[in-house]
């Protein structure tokens, strides 16, 4: 099916652990976007990428890692998890251009205990 | 930077009744979008309506419908005959016209509640 796919929908890690979350699209979109939602902040940019092998920094990037070998995944990667990374994490994509909206993934819950 | 401000972190209308959500940007653009997205407790964002900031008219979307004051750099959500299902969190976003500035900044959402 056409869509964007996160995986795990949820996860309990210690801190310390690394952690990987995953996302694949289908539309071939250029565009692929790390979010992390947390109370009282909305939703704020971790890491973006613009096309394979060109990833930018968001807002918050501190303890993330990401990577784009391929223009369909945008795994996001938590090197050392920490208490302050619990969150919930969502990945979207849009093509470029004019008033394309962003396609958000159905979103992980990460806790770190 | 741009930023968005979502002044209501809650608000209640009763079912059939019409809501207003308020959302207020600063940007130093001239050419910008703006979009309203829906979070139900499922989790999931849903775009509803979008707006393009070179356009006057303001966007529709059946029952939902926006107010576009581009100099007061207001943007609110109107909802008329609210839904049951319209109970969510909505959140204001703003992006850029540039090229490679693709990225949404959000406000801090409002929750909406329909009493029934």
């Amino acid at each position: 099916d056409a869509g964007i796919t996160q995986s795990p929908r949820y996860k309990i890690t210690e801190t310390g652990r690394q952690v990987t979350l995953m996302c694949h699209q289908t539309w071939s979109h250029s565009y692929m976007f790390w979010y992390r939602q947390d109370l009282g902040h909305g939703l704020r940019l971790i890491y973006y990428s613009a096309a394979a092998d060109i990833t930018d920094k968001g807002e918050v990037p501190d303890g993330y890692v990401v990577s784009r070998s391929k223009t369909e995944n945008f795994p996001l990667t938590l090197e050392s998890a920490t208490r302050s990374q619990t969150s919930v994490y969502f990945c979207a994509s849009s093509d470029w251009g004019g008033n394309q909206p962003q396609h958000f993934g159905d979103g992980t819950r990460l806790s770190i205990l | 930077a741009q930023t968005v401000t979502q002044s209501q972190p809650e608000m209640s209308v009763q079912e059939a009744e019409t809501v207003t959500l308020s959302c207020t940007y600063d940007t130093s653009e001239s050419d910008y979008y703006l979009f309203w997205y829906k979070q139900p407790p499922s989790r999931q964002m849903i775009l509803v309506i979008r707006q393009e900031a070179y356009k006057q008219q303001n966007a529709t979307e059946n029952r939902f419908s926006v107010n576009f004051q581009k100099a007061a750099k207001s943007f609110s959500l109107k909802i008329s005959d609210s839904q049951l299902g319209d109970a969510a969190m909505y959140f204001c976003a703003y992006r850029s016209a540039l090229r490679g500035n693709e990225k949404l900044t959000f406000g801090t959402g409002t929750r909406l509640t329909i009493i029934p």
